[in-house]
């Protein structure tokens, strides 16, 4: 799986977008992007994956550059709630490996 | 929606002991995966499991550590003569078959904490 390099850490405000960017410069052509995310020390939860277009769904959206080179992950409406580390993982088999993630702190 | 569940949510044991950590994956899930963290650091992959026998494993996952799936629904992972720095939390994870190529999603349990006195 190619490597990503993701910011370590982040801040947000209450109500506004959080944009978390990933860099994986290395993707090969049949690899996805995986976004999941690790409240406290809960279980990571899913958030959104894509190959090249561009994606939505109810939690978040993923914006993948042309080349695929990069991706960033936006959360609309930032609540405190979305405090966690967000991990980008990229991926063509069963198996995912976890890298270090952006701590997102989200401020009131 | 259906949930991965495990138990114990905290175990203790004291070194050179055997522990069990049990999993229910999602009932239709084919893929089974443990991960491992220790505290304040990544996941980290152990081991994944397909159709009764390990499909992958990491270096970690060495002969210490073995897993099986002893009837239809639980999915354990034993740690034998267990060290200190087994100290972390397991994640059981369980996943269906990927369709068209796509890396099916990951479901992740709550995960259980062990603690190696």
């Amino acid at each position: 799986d190619a490597k990503t390099t993701q910011p370590p850490s982040m801040d947000c405000a209450e109500g506004r977008a959080a944009n978390l960017p990933c860099n994986h410069s290395t993707i090969s052509g049949n690899e996805y992007v995986y976004w999941y995310r690790q409240i406290h020390s809960q279980g990571p939860q899913y958030i959104i994956h894509g190959l090249k277009n561009n994606e939505t769904n109810e939690m978040a959206s993923l914006i993948i550059t042309e080349d695929r080179k990069s991706s960033t992950l936006i959360l609309p409406h930032a609540t405190l709630r979305d405090t966690a580390v967000y991990y980008c993982i990229v991926r063509v088999g069963n198996d995912m490996r976890f890298g270090a993630g952006t701590r997102l702190t989200v401020k009131p | 929606e259906p949930e991965v569940t495990q138990t114990p949510s905290h175990q203790v044991t004291q070194m050179g002991q055997e522990v069990i950590l049990r999993c229910v994956p999602i009932s239709n899930h084919l893929y089974f995966y443990w991960y491992r963290q220790i505290l304040g650091q990544k996941v980290e992959f152990l081991v994944s499991f397909y159709n009764n026998e390990i499909s992958e494993k990491s270096e970690i996952f060495d002969d210490q550590f073995s897993v099986e799936r002893p009837d239809g629904s639980n999915f354990t992972l034993k740690i034998r003569s267990t060290k200190l720095e087994d100290s972390a939390m397991y994640f059981c994870a369980s996943s269906s078959f990927g369709s068209s190529g796509i890396p099916p999603r990951q479901f992740f349990g709550p995960g259980t904490r062990l603690t190696v006195l």
